[in-house]
């Protein structure tokens, strides 16, 4: 199936700072998501790309899809406490199974200095 | 974006048993809904498509006989953990398709701990 890489693995910041993340494949996605996840809760859509090229914004958040359509990349401004999390990057499948869902990151662990 | 629970959100079962694991839809009709799998500090895997009135499709190396989906109806998909062992403990968690259906919304997730 497909694979996701991103990066960086972790973050340590200070409040306030910029934050910026991104993920690559190997093969071609038409659709790029963001989501950030808390502990032991779900993960929340942050952002949806569906356009090479594109830019979309989402508060202090912004996103954008690659133009090879082989990579995306996410920014945070102005880093809060709440921004806490971790951050996945995800693409629609096919996942190599025939099940057809999502194929997720390994995830950027935002952690936040105050 | 589109509500989802589940149901429980935690669970602690003896090895051998059997647990259920419900999936709602709660704010529109989900014809396909998706399963996941997460292990502590790792990204969320892809378990199985539920479809709506027919069989589920699951991923590779997924045995389709000791994780059993039922999508009965629209707001409701459910996943039976069969014969659980220890190595079972994870977090599942379910989703379903947005308007656009490479979205994907997603439920609170349930904790399994196999003892």
């Amino acid at each position: 199936g497909q694979q996701l890489n991103q990066s960086p693995q972790s973050m340590f910041i200070q409040e306030g700072e910029d934050v910026s993340m991104n993920c690559t494949s190997s093969s071609i996605f038409n659709t790029w998501l963001w989501y950030k996840q808390e502990p032991g809760e779900g993960p929340v859509l942050l952002i949806a790309l569906y356009k090479a090229g594109e830019l979309t914004s989402n508060g202090r958040l912004t996103a954008q899809f690659g133009i090879t359509r082989k990579d995306s990349f996410l920014n945070i401004s102005a880093s809060i406490p709440s921004d806490v999390g971790i951050y996945f990057c995800a693409g629609p499948g096919p996942t190599g199974g025939g099940a057809d869902g999502l194929t997720f990151g390994k995830g950027t662990h935002l952690i936040i200095q105050p | 974006g589109a509500v989802v629970s589940q149901h429980p959100s935690w669970v602690i079962c003896k090895s051998g048993t059997s647990v259920k694991i419900e999936c709602r839809s709660l704010d529109f009709q989900a014809t396909t809904m998706f399963w996941y799998r997460q292990f502590p500090k790792q990204s969320l895997m892809l378990m199985a498509t539920s479809n709506e009135g027919s069989k589920a499709t699951y991923e590779q190396g997924v045995e389709k006989d000791k994780f059993l989906i039922n999508h009965a109806s629209l707001t409701l998909s459910t996943l039976t953990v069969t014969s659980a062992h220890p190595e079972d403990s994870s977090f599942y968690i379910c989703s379903e398709a947005g308007l656009s259906y490479n979205e994907q919304f997603f439920g609170p997730g349930t904790r399994l701990t196999v003892l």
